[in-house]
Parts: structure tokens; C-alpha cells; sequence
């Protein structure tokens, strides 16, 4: 089975602080996504990486930053947490040269006060 | 640009019973797929079932099938013989030049 973990199931944290979310896939996945979740909202998507130090832009990158130093782990970063980024935070991993099927991480709220 | 609706954002069904959630896309895309994916409470998102737009086979797993109308944009979730393990959030999902998932129905199944 495919597993997909994040450092954190909850995470308070203060404004201004710099924050970082870790998710890591054992499946060798090269894909892997950042999404945040808010009620009534959906998932939108932050960044998504297609490979190891590559990135791309989501819907709303804004305030975000993401790095991806090995193949396994996709670090999300918020440089200077605002409370606007109170929300819950899903990692995702998909196979080799598909872009459908996604492995979802058990997700991370983060508050920040 | 694309968009997924999903027009209900609460339903509830009888035990042993068929549900239907809707979900409604935009897109000038051809190629593209869409998806289900099941959030129980407090428990990791999944994948429940995979269309293809290529694909005029309405896909099936198990209790749960689509009714995929590319005309229509209409992509809608049959569950039958609903259990309580159904409960939980639907999520439909469009991934094509982009990937845009639907705000989420949630589902109660009543004993």
C-alpha cells in the first residue's frame, strides 16, 4: 500500500513565525502536491513538483514556498505565517508519468494565532 | 477557465438505499479526467472511482458507478446499497491543464 505522511496532524504556530510542513511518500512517486482545505472551498492547490529540486505554481501560491531535495519528501513552507493560513494542509503523491491518481497524506490543521 | 460544481453541499440517504451526487464541470479541454474521492471524518482522502473523457463507458467499482455525460459536463456519483461506512465527504475533481476539485458534498447515512 501506498503511504503518505505529514510531520504533523496539528500544528499551532504564531504570526510571523516561519512554519514548515513535511510530507513524505515510501512509493517512489515522482509527483507530489501541496493543497490546502477550507470549508465550503474544496481543495485548491498550492505548488505541485514533478521531480526532484522541480516545481510548479498552484492556484494560490501566494505566501507559499515549497522545496524538494529528495525524491521521497515535499517540504511546504509559510515564510511568514499570517492567520489568514489557518486551514487544514493535504499531501498528495501520484505514480511515475501519471497525473490522475493521487495518494493523499492524512492532512495537517495548522492554526496560527 | 475550468470550473467544478458540485450543487449539494449536504445529503443523506437511508441505509440500503442508492444516492446520486452531482457534479457539473467547464471546460474547452478534450482530453481531461475526472474523479471521486471519499473523505471520511478524520480519516485520509481516497479514491473512490476514475473516468476517463476518452471513454464513453461510464466507470464502475463495486457499490459505485458514474453516469458521465461529456456533453453535458455532468459528471454524477450512483452509490448503491448505501452503508455506514459511505458516510463521509465527496469530493469530485477535474484534472486536465489543471486540476480543480469541487467545494464537497457531504454524506450521512441514516440506520
Amino acid at each position: 500500500d501506498v503511504k503518505v505522511t505529514q510531520s504533523s496532524r496539528y500544528l499551532v504556530k504564531r504570526t510571523g513565525e516561519k512554519v514548515f510542513l513535511e510530507c513524505v511518500q515510501d512509493m517512489d512517486h515522482e509527483n507530489m502536491f501541496w493543497y490546502r482545505q477550507d470549508p465550503g472551498l474544496g481543495l485548491r492547490l498550492i505548488y505541485f513538483s514533478y521531480d526532484v529540486k522541480m516545481k510548479e505554481k498552484g492556484d494560490i501560491p501566494e505566501g507559499y514556498s515549497v522545496s524538494r531535495e529528495k525524491k521521497e519528501r515535499f517540504s511546504l513552507i509559510l515564510e511568514s505565517a499570517s492567520t489568514n493560513q489557518t486551514s487544514m494542509y493535504l499531501c498528495a503523491s501520484s505514480p511515475t508519468g501519471t497525473y490522475y491518481e493521487q495518494y493523499f497524506g492524512p492532512g495537517t490543521r495548522l492554526t496560527v494565532t | 477557465a475550468q470550473t467544478v460544481t458540485q450543487s449539494q453541499p449536504e445529503m443523506s440517504v437511508q441505509e440500503a438505499e442508492t444516492v446520486t451526487l452531482s457534479c457539473t464541470y467547464d471546460t474547452s479541454e478534450s482530453d481531461y479526467y475526472l474523479f471521486w474521492y471519499k473523505q471520511p471524518p478524520s480519516r485520509q482522502m481516497i479514491l473512490v472511482i476514475r473516468q476517463e473523457a476518452y471513454k464513453q463507458q461510464n466507470a464502475t467499482e463495486n457499490r459505485f458507478s458514474v453516469n458521465f455525460q461529456k456533453a453535458a459536463k455532468s459528471f454524477s456519483l450512483k452509490i448503491s446499497d448505501s452503508q455506514l461506512g459511505d458516510a463521509a465527504m465527496y469530493f469530485c475533481a477535474y484534472w486536465g491543464d489543471k486540476i480543480i476539485f469541487g467545494k464537497g458534498t457531504r454524506l450521512h447515512i441514516l440506520p
